[in-house]
């Protein structure tokens, strides 16, 4: 079936650690998101991609990196820098029409990271 | 783009029509009202979205009002499975799309 894969879905990592968070689509999607999750709150745009090997900062970048090799893999990297990694990670992607984003986003099951 | 204003919470009977407002008075011409829900500790799913038009399918109705400065999304029947976090959200580009904290709708058996 078609749609978008997180991994993993629980990890655990210790502080000045980085980690790397796994979204792959099959949708044949352009455009692929990361979004950040706290508790009790809406979600925060961190990285977005339109097309392959390109890639724009959203709200809360900072202490995050991402890259867009393949049309199907957008892979998001918590560094040390970011100051309070413990979250919800939530990977998304979106259809376009006729170039035209149509405002529809698949989203992943996300990846819950907590940092010890 | 434009703030939304929706209900922190809000209850509603099984079976019954859910109706959900939304005030986005600084709505733009070109921006777009979006709906999505959250089920607990998954990913959002899109419902629907209109511009100024009333749009309906499979999941619900999106009202506008004709001064587009607020919106009501309606579950025509809601069941126990409908209880999430729903989001509305006013954008002219989905990947600007910003997810407040959104109303936590309960349904009740």
């Amino acid at each position: 079936d078609g749609g978008i894969t997180q991994s993993p879905k629980y990890l655990f990592r210790k502080e000045g650690q980085n980690v790397t968070l796994s979204c792959e689509q099959n949708l044949n999607h352009d455009a692929m998101y990361w979004y950040r999750q706290d508790p009790g709150q809406g979600l925060r745009l961190i990285y977005y991609s339109q097309i392959v090997n390109d890639f724009q900062k959203g709200d809360i970048a900072e202490g995050y990196s991402v890259s867009r090799e393949k049309k199907e893999s957008f892979p998001l990297t918590v560094t040390s820098a970011q100051k309070n990694p413990t979250a919800f990670y939530l990977c998304a992607s979106s259809i376009m029409a006729g170039g035209i984003e149509t405002g529809e986003l698949f989203f992943g099951e996300g990846s819950r990271l907590t940092v010890l | 783009d434009a703030k939304t204003t929706q209900p922190p919470s809000m209850d509603c009977a099984e079976g019954r029509a859910a109706n959900l407002p939304c005030n986005h008075s600084t709505i733009s011409g070109n921006e777009y009202v979006y709906w999505y829900r959250q089920i607990h500790s998954q990913g959002p799913q899109y419902i629907i979205h209109g511009l100024k038009n009333n749009e309906t399918n499979e999941m619900a109705s999106l009202i506008i009002t004709e001064d587009r400065k607020s919106s009501t999304l309606i579950l025509p029947h809601a069941t126990l499975r409908d209880t999430a976090v729903y989001y509305c959200i006013v954008s002219s580009n989905d990947y600007k799309l910003s997810f407040g904290a959104g109303t936590t709708v309960t349904v009740r058996a």
